[in-house]
C-alpha cells in the first residue's frame, strides 16, 4: 500500500511570496489532516478534512493560509504571503476509521524555509 | 497548562537498558492515546496505542495508561541505539466526532553504545 505523498519535499522563498504544497493520502481514506512543526516542537494541526469537508480549521491562520480537498482526495496548503515564523515542516497525515479506532499516518513532509 | 505535556529530554540510556517515556495530559475526555516515533529530519512514525486502562505489549515496547492520573507512558526494552528518537505522545478526545489528535512536544531519546 502507498504511503501519504507531499510534494514538494522542500522549498526556500522570500518572505512575502506566496508557497503550496500539495498531498495525496493514502487511497481509500476520507480524512486528510495538514499540520505545522516548527523546530522542536511537535506537530499542530491547521485542519482536518473529511472527504472534501472542513471538519476543523481554528489553528488555521486564515489571513495568509488556505487550503482545499475539492474532489475529496488530495489536498493543497497555500501560505501567501509567507512570513519568517512561517518557517516549518508541513506535515499531511491521512486516516480511515474503522470502529472506534483511527490512526492517522504521516506523509514525508515539506520542509519551508522562509527568508 | 498544555494539553499534552512531555519532558523535552534528552533522555540518556545505555544500550540493553530500559527507556521509560512520560506524558500527562489535561483533558480528562480523552479516550486514545498514541506514541509515534520522529527520527531527525523525518515524519512521525505510528509506535502504538492505547485506549483501555493498564498496560499494552508490542515487542519491546509496552504502553501504559492511567486515565484516573491522567498519565501515559512507554516503555521500551533492551534500548537500540537505532531507537535513538524523538518520540511524540499524542491525545485524541472522545471517540464520537472528529476529534484532533494533540501533540506535546516530544521526548528525546538518546540509547548509548
Amino acid at each position: 500500500e502507498a504511503g501519504v505523498a507531499q510534494s514538494p519535499r522542500y522549498k526556500i522563498i522570500e518572505k512575502r511570496q506566496s508557497v503550496a504544497f500539495w498531498c495525496n493520502p493514502i487511497s481509500g481514506h476520507a480524512t486528510l489532516y495538514w499540520y505545522q512543526q516548527i523546530l522542536g516542537q511537535g506537530p499542530k494541526l491547521l485542519i482536518q478534512f473529511q472527504n472534501n469537508g472542513v471538519v476543523d480549521d481554528s489553528q488555521l491562520p486564515k489571513d495568509r493560509f488556505s487550503a482545499e480537498r475539492l474532489k475529496g482526495v488530495d489536498s493543497t496548503l497555500k501560505i501567501q504571503p509567507a512570513k519568517l515564523e512561517d518557517s516549518a515542516v508541513y506535515l499531511c497525515a491521512s486516516s480511515v476509521r474503522r470502529g472506534a479506532q483511527e490512526t492517522q499516518y504521516f506523509g514525508p513532509g515539506t520542509r519551508l524555509l522562509v527568508l | 497548562q498544555k494539553e499534552v505535556e512531555q519532558n523535552s529530554g534528552p533522555l540518556s540510556v545505555p544500550e540493553g537498558a530500559i527507556a521509560s517515556l512520560n506524558c500527562t495530559y489535561s483533558d480528562r475526555g480523552s479516550q486514545s492515546f498514541f506514541w509515534y516515533r520522529q527520527y531527525s529530519g523525518k515524519s512521525p512514525e505510528l509506535i502504538m496505542f492505547i485506549y483501555s486502562n493498564g498496560d499494552k505489549e508490542d515487542g519491546r515496547f509496552t504502553a501504559q495508561l492511567n486515565k484516573a492520573s491522567q498519565y501515559v507512558s512507554l516503555l521500551i526494552r533492551d534500548s537500540q541505539p537505532s531507537d535513538s528518537a524523538t518520540y511524540l505522545c499524542a491525545v485524541r478526545g472522545p471517540a464520537t466526532g472528529f476529534q484532533k489528535l494533540v501533540f506535546g512536544t516530544g521526548t528525546r531519546l538518546l540509547v548509548s553504545p
